[in-house]
């Protein structure tokens, strides 16, 4: 089974609105992280905001937040008053922490298209 | 801001030939990693090491990979026979200790084996 699945390969936003991109997560380990990276068509991975397994609020980072829903495992990324350089590949990842694993598992993507 | 950065930008080799792509980690993180990403896949994680050795590898890691740190502040990644499958994009990654923290990233190798 997949531990990370992003099902929307593609999505579209006019600019200034809000975008939710979606993960869903696959862990028995109950102690995770959740990460979303940013990668734009340069190639580089930008770290935007990560949600602990405890943690009870909902972890925000200026127009990024997430949408964590543990008991359904999904960690959904939000991103508000979309600008045009927000367009680019999201990536959703996973790190279980049982026993000190530090890998991050990676989703297969979202490519963001921000449209004027 | 400090950054992880990575040399070169893009290696041409032909297959069989030994590559070793190069990383600077941030200077106060204790944590090393090394991913893939094959053009349009996902990004796909293959060794960590901490206190000079290998804490974790994933099952891509094989026998013709291997890191080092030679000296204070390189970390490197050597693939001893490459093959045209090894083509990808190569990040280096680095952390604090503490797993709540994130993973820094460099700006990737791009490997191209002919």
């Amino acid at each position: 089974a997949q531990k990370i699945t992003q099902t929307q390969p593609g999505m579209f936003v006019q600019e200034k609105e809000a975008v939710t991109l979606d993960c869903t997560y696959d862990t028995s380990d109950p102690s995770y992280g959740l990460f979303w990276y940013k990668q734009p068509s340069s190639g580089e991975m930008i770290f935007l905001i990560y949600q602990g397994s405890y943690d009870q609020q909902n972890a925000t980072e200026g127009r990024y937040s997430l949408n964590f829903q543990k008991a359904r495992k999904s960690a959904n990324l939000v991103i508000s008053a979309s600008q045009l350089g927000d367009s680019a590949m999201y990536f959703c990842a996973m790190r279980e922490v049982d026993m000190g694993r530090r890998a991050l598992t990676f989703g297969s993507g979202t490519r963001l298209q921000v449209q004027p | 801001e400090p950054e992880v950065t990575q040399t070169p930008s893009h290696q041409v080799t032909q297959m069989g030939q030994e590559v070793i792509l190069r990383c600077v980690p941030i200077s106060n993180h204790l944590y090393f990693y090394w991913y893939r990403q094959i053009l349009g896949q996902k990004v796909e994680f293959l060794v960590s090491f901490y206190n000079n050795e290998i804490s974790e590898k994933s099952e891509i890691f094989d026998d013709q990979f291997s890191v080092e740190r030679p000296d204070g502040s390189n970390f490197t990644l050597k693939i001893r026979s490459t093959k045209l499958e090894d083509s990808a994009m190569y990040f280096c990654a680095s952390s604090v200790p503490g797993l709540a923290y994130e993973q820094y990233f460099g700006p990737g190798t791009r490997l191209t084996v002919t």
